[in-house]
Parts: C-alpha cells; sequence; structure tokens
C-alpha cells in the first residue's frame, strides 16, 4: 500500500543537529497532520494543515517547525531537540476537513531517537 | 472540553470470549466517531466507522447517545485480534483530532 509515506523510517540524532522528517500522500488528500506516538501518551496531535494552511497546532515547542508546500507533501523540521522528544512520529492526511466522515489514512511513521 | 474517553489502558481475554472495547464522548450533538486498529508493526489504520453500521472482522459499534458511548464489540475474540485500539471522533464534531487513550487488546490462547 503506498497511500502516505513516511522517511526516513528511523532517525537518531543529537540534541544539536537539525534534521526533517517527510510526509508524501498520494491520495489526493487536502488535510494532513502529525501526530507523537510514545509510551507515556499514546497518541498527541501535533499539527493540522488544511489546503496547505495550518489550522492547528496544539501547543507544540518552536523546536518542531512543520511546513506543508502543497497538499502532498508534509514536513517536520527538528532542531535542538530533547531526550524526552524521542518517539514515534506519524503522519497521516484525510480528504479535508469538511468531510467529516472520511477517516484518517496513516504513514508508518519515523522512529526517532535523541541521543 | 469535548473529547472521548477510553477508560481501560488493557484488555485481556480468552480466545473465544465476548470482547467489548469501551469509548465514551463528550459531545452534546450527533457526534461521529472511528474505531482505528494498530497491529503489532502495523500502521495504525481505520477499522470502522458508525455511519457505515458495518461488521469488519466480526467487530460492530453503536453509537448509544443516551449513554454517550461508542463501544467496540465482538461476540468470539480471536488471538489475531490483540491489537492497540483507539476511539477518534472526526474533526467537524470535535474541531481538533484528540484521539482516545488507547486500549491494548490481549488475547490469550
Amino acid at each position: 500500500e503506498t497511500g502516505v509515506t513516511q522517511t526516513p523510517r528511523h532517525l537518531v540524532m543529537g540534541m544539536t543537529n537539525k534534521k526533517s522528517l517527510k510526509c508524501e500522500q498520494h491520495l489526493g488528500h487536502n488535510a494532513m497532520y502529525w501526530y507523537k506516538q510514545s509510551a507515556k501518551k499514546p497518541l498527541e496531535l501535533m499539527f493540522v494543515y488544511n489546503f496547505k494552511e495550518q489550522t492547528e497546532n496544539n501547543s507544540v515547542p518552536s523546536r518542531f517547525s512543520p511546513e506543508c508546500p502543497n497538499s502532498s507533501h508534509l514536513f517536520l523540521h527538528l532542531h535542538t531537540l530533547q531526550p524526552e522528544d524521542s518517539a514515534l512520529y506519524l503522519c497521516a492526511s484525510s480528504q479535508d476537513l469538511a468531510y467529516s466522515n472520511q477517516p484518517q489514512h496513516f504513514g508508518d511513521g519515523t522512529r526517532l531517537s535523541i541521543l | 472540553a469535548q473529547r472521548v474517553t477510553q477508560p481501560e489502558k488493557l484488555l485481556s481475554v480468552f480466545k473465544g470470549a465476548p470482547v467489548e472495547l469501551k469509548c465514551n464522548y463528550s459531545y452534546s450533538g450527533s457526534p461521529e466517531l472511528f474505531w482505528y486498529v494498530q497491529y503489532s508493526r502495523q500502521r495504525l489504520q481505520l477499522l470502522l466507522r458508525h455511519i457505515s453500521r458495518e461488521s469488519i472482522k466480526g467487530f460492530t459499534a453503536d453509537l448509544n447517545k443516551g449513554e454517550t458511548s461508542f463501544h467496540l464489540k465482538k461476540p468470539f475474540a480471536q488471538e489475531e485480534d490483540s491489537a492497540m485500539y483507539y476511539c477518534a471522533p472526526s474533526a467537524h464534531n470535535f474541531n481538533k483530532f484528540y484521539f482516545g487513550s488507547g486500549t491494548k487488546l490481549n488475547v490469550k490462547p
């Protein structure tokens, strides 16, 4: 299944590094999301984009910076992360926020480890 | 705040036993709710949505407005049902995609 593709699958970085996570979907969707999944809090919404416009920032620290250049691509730029940021980062997409009966499609996630 | 609540973190049943994963919501209107499942080493995926009133892999979920619940049920659990299950609202109803905290189902042989 192609659907929602996330790269890289695994990422190890130091606290001073800068890296980016990428998400791509070929489902023709217009809404895209970033979630954080960790052992302490199973699924935390981070950001929501609808037609490239950010509609939700769930009080995420500024060391996480999202970018949505078009409806098919979503990035999460990482800078000076903390050890507690180690988690699985999931990307999802849906048709758009106006279609409430349409579910979200998830990627496999990027497993991020902060040294 | 409008939320969905899954009160059980872990539910263990024996194979062949009935299973019910609980989900309660706080919303005054007519919610649209989903159940998602995450099997080991697989991506999170839609299991079923209440609007379609379908049975997927033997699971059903009925919206009970009186009890504000959307419990997931299966009459005879199978070992392959072992997974993490999340209850979630649609964006339209809740504006924010706050998933439930999830219930881990463990079906023992």
